[in-house]
């Protein structure tokens, strides 16, 4: 069983389309994470919630929104899509336990390509 | 504010040669380390960590520890293999622990027979 599945894979669209990627996890894991990684390999976070709850919002444009449904699930929808936003987006989720540093298990990421 | 710096890449190595890719930090207070590994094709996967100072992680034959004095984490191995070729990231977690994680810029790791 895949542990963070998100999907799909691969997305190419047109530039000013709205796009939405999902993200499921069976972990049990209260937290959720989507980070992008540019052409250059940088990794950086966009979003995290908790119990459904928004905590890290780092500075992602607001066309950018995560909606979580229930604490299994984050998912990610784009709006007017620019060709800025061509990267592979990673979600990742982790257990919060108190006095230490979580592990962060990744899906397999979305490969977006924007034309 | 807080940030990690790893060595350029790619390092390109032989079979059976010592590795090393170098990580340095720059944060406030006592942020706990990591090193993850991507393998092609697939999400990062933790590899080691070290949560306080002169603690050393290991995992598969890597090891890093964890200097304060010189802000670093550097990720070694005596003898690579082929299958070790995988882009490697720095990382590291402030205490206060909200999750967040600081990544490196990515080290590109080809290990040819």
């Amino acid at each position: 069983d895949t542990a963070v599945s998100q999907t799909p894979k691969y997305l190419v669209t047109q530039m000013g389309n709205d796009k939405s990627i999902k993200c499921e996890q069976n972990l049990g894991h209260d937290t959720m994470y989507w980070y992008k990684q540019d052409s250059k390999k940088f990794l950086k976070i966009m979003f995290s919630y908790n119990n459904k709850e928004l905590i890290i919002n780092e500075t992602v444009p607001n066309r950018f929104s995560p909606k979580s449904p229930d604490k299994a699930h984050l998912n990610l929808h784009i709006n007017s899509l620019e060709l800025g936003d061509s990267a592979v987006y990673f979600c990742a989720s982790s257990q919060y336990e108190a006095g230490s540093n979580e592990k962060l298990f990744f899906g397999s990421g979305t490969q977006l390509s924007v034309l | 504010g807080n940030s990690v710096t790893q060595m350029e890449g790619p390092v390109t190595l032989s079979e059976e040669a010592f590795l090393t890719i170098n990580c340095t930090y720059t944060a406030t207070g006592y942020p706990s380390l990591f090193w993850y590994v991507q393998y092609p094709g697939e999400g990062l996967q933790l590899l080691l960590k070290a949560t306080k100072a002169d603690d050393k992680g290991s995992n598969k034959g890597f090891e890093a520890t964890y200097r304060k004095e010189t802000t670093s984490f550097h990720l070694e191995k005596g003898s690579v293999q082929v299958s070790d070729s995988a882009v490697y990231f720095c990382a590291l977690s402030k205490a206060g622990n909200t999750g967040k994680l600081i990544f490196g810029q990515g080290t590109t790791l080809q290990v040819k027979p």
